[in-house]
């Protein structure tokens, strides 16, 4: 099975600051990568398909990058609303998530 | 807009059966891919099964293989979801998920999900 690893688990940061989140793949996934965005009691929101392409709606703070097996989502300039969880997806094989990397206030 | 709506979770006994329903509104539903997800307490998400469009190609995670079965009916725009031998590991939030035209895609519109306990 393929595995994906996101670190860090949490990332404490203030509004305005930038935060980078990594997702690694234990083997290949190319660019079938998605990173999604996810609210406790809300359902889980699109953020980037094809490793850096950014879904419809979502601000351009939000930008992905990265191939193969190593992964990377920044947010610019967090704001207020981007406080979540946030997880990578590889499509490239049979659907597997990372674990998640909380992002929350410091 | 692109709506997905989930229903049918609630508590079962180990070896008992639920069927989870996923009502879609908002787009073409027969020209998509549809996916279940599901997240144990505590756990990250697990992909659990996946229909094709005209439902010819069906997949299912080895963990809930022989035991659930994905059904879909595009003349009522509704996504199902079987599920037989349910085991207390089987405890989760349940999603569903629109693909693409292809199975193998990224998700790109979640349900808010329904709860499942398997519980004795």
């Amino acid at each position: 099975e393929l595995v994906m690893t996101q670190s860090p688990a949490t990332l404490s940061v203030s509004p305005g600051e930038g935060a980078t989140l990594s997702c690694r793949a234990s083997q290949s996934v190319k660019d079938n990568l998605a990173w999604y965005q996810h609210k406790p009691g809300q359902a889980p929101r699109l953020l980037i398909y094809g490793a850096s392409n950014r879904a419809a709606g979502i601000p351009a703070r939000f930008s992905g990058s990265g191939s193969g097996t190593e992964f990377t989502l920044t947010i610019s300039s967090l704001q207020s609303e981007d406080y979540a969880v946030y997880f990578c997806h590889q499509y490239d094989t049979w659907p597997t998530f990372g674990p998640g990397t909380k992002v929350d206030f410091k | 807009q692109v709506q997905l709506v989930e229903s049918g979770g609630g508590v079962a006994q180990p070896g008992g059966s639920l069927r989870l329903s996923c009502a879609a509104s908002g787009f073409t539903f027969n020209t998509y891919a549809m996916h279940w997800v599901r997240q144990a307490p505590g756990k990250g998400l697990e992909w659990v099964a996946t229909i094709s469009y005209d439902s010819v190609n069906i997949f299912y995670a080895d963990s809930v293989k022989g035991r659930f079965t994905i059904s879909r009916d595009n003349s009522k725009n509704t996504l199902f979801l079987q599920m037989n031998s349910l085991r207390v590991e089987d405890t989760a939030i349940y999603y569903c998920a629109r693909g693409g035209s292809v199975v193998r895609s990224w998700f790109d519109s979640w349900g808010q999900g329904t709860r499942v306990t398997v519980s004795s």
